[in-house]
């Protein structure tokens, strides 16, 4: 079953534009991480929240986690056609990764 | 080095074909992982190998068997699979099974069944 669920499904924005995409989960998690995947290809590690931590950054990403709502946001600010990609949050509960449905990000120039 | 490596890219078989995937990684992790990925799902976790014992099986169907030779390499040994079961099969490491650890995916294999 799915432990992660994610919204939008699908976002469609121009460069420059910021991108946010949220995940909602059900269990308790050590820790939540986003991923990012290329048309058809491996995906490729974003960042890690852990559980006692409350916002991150990384370059360009921003991600918030609010345990008491079981939930996460991803925001990738100044968008360029390159960040065209589906992004998934994962959660780790003890080791075992659930992904989320994933949010397909489209970049336009 | 910090690549997971997967063979072959692309596989096509038939059901009653006997084949193998094969992962490769010389990070010197200890954990690692087989999802399969459905078209536009979320990949989903089938095998888990810490120190290479089988530590998690999500019910997978006997046809898909799992092997750990050594710690650098994982494969997956496909018999008499379905259609359905064509997808794309993510092999990923993590330095050990526990939480806080990144995984590290390779690119996968696609596979369709005829």
């Amino acid at each position: 079953s799915q432990q992660g669920e994610e919204d939008p499904q699908a976002l469609s924005i121009q460069e420059g534009e910021n991108a946010t995409m949220n995940c909602s989960y059900k269990t308790s998690i050590n820790n939540l991480q986003w991923y990012r995947q290329n048309s058809g290809r491996g995906l490729v590690h974003l960042i890690l929240i852990r559980s006692n931590e409350r916002e991150k950054h990384s370059g360009r990403l921003r991600v918030t986690l609010d345990t008491s709502k079981k939930s996460s946001s991803l925001l990738i600010t100044a968008s360029r056609a390159a960040d065209t990609a589906s992004y998934f949050c994962a959660t780790d509960s003890w080791g075992k990764f659930q992904f989320g449905a994933g949010t397909q990000v489209v970049v336009t120039p | 080095d910090t690549e997971v490596t997967q063979t072959p890219k692309h596989l096509v078989m038939g059901m009653t074909n006997k084949k193998s995937l094969k992962c490769e990684q010389h990070m010197g992790h200890r954990a690692m992982y087989w999802y399969k990925q459905k078209a536009k799902k979320p990949p989903e976790l089938m095998f888990v190998y810490s120190y290479e014992k089988l530590s998690i099986n999500e019910s997978v169907p006997s046809r898909f068997s799992p092997e750990c030779p050594n710690s650098s390499l994982l494969n997956l040994h496909l018999h008499a699979l379905q259609p359905e079961d064509s997808a794309l099969y993510l092999c990923a490491s993590s330095r050990r099974l526990g939480v806080k650890e990144t995984q590290y995916f390779g690119p996968g294999t696609r596979l369709l069944v005829l």
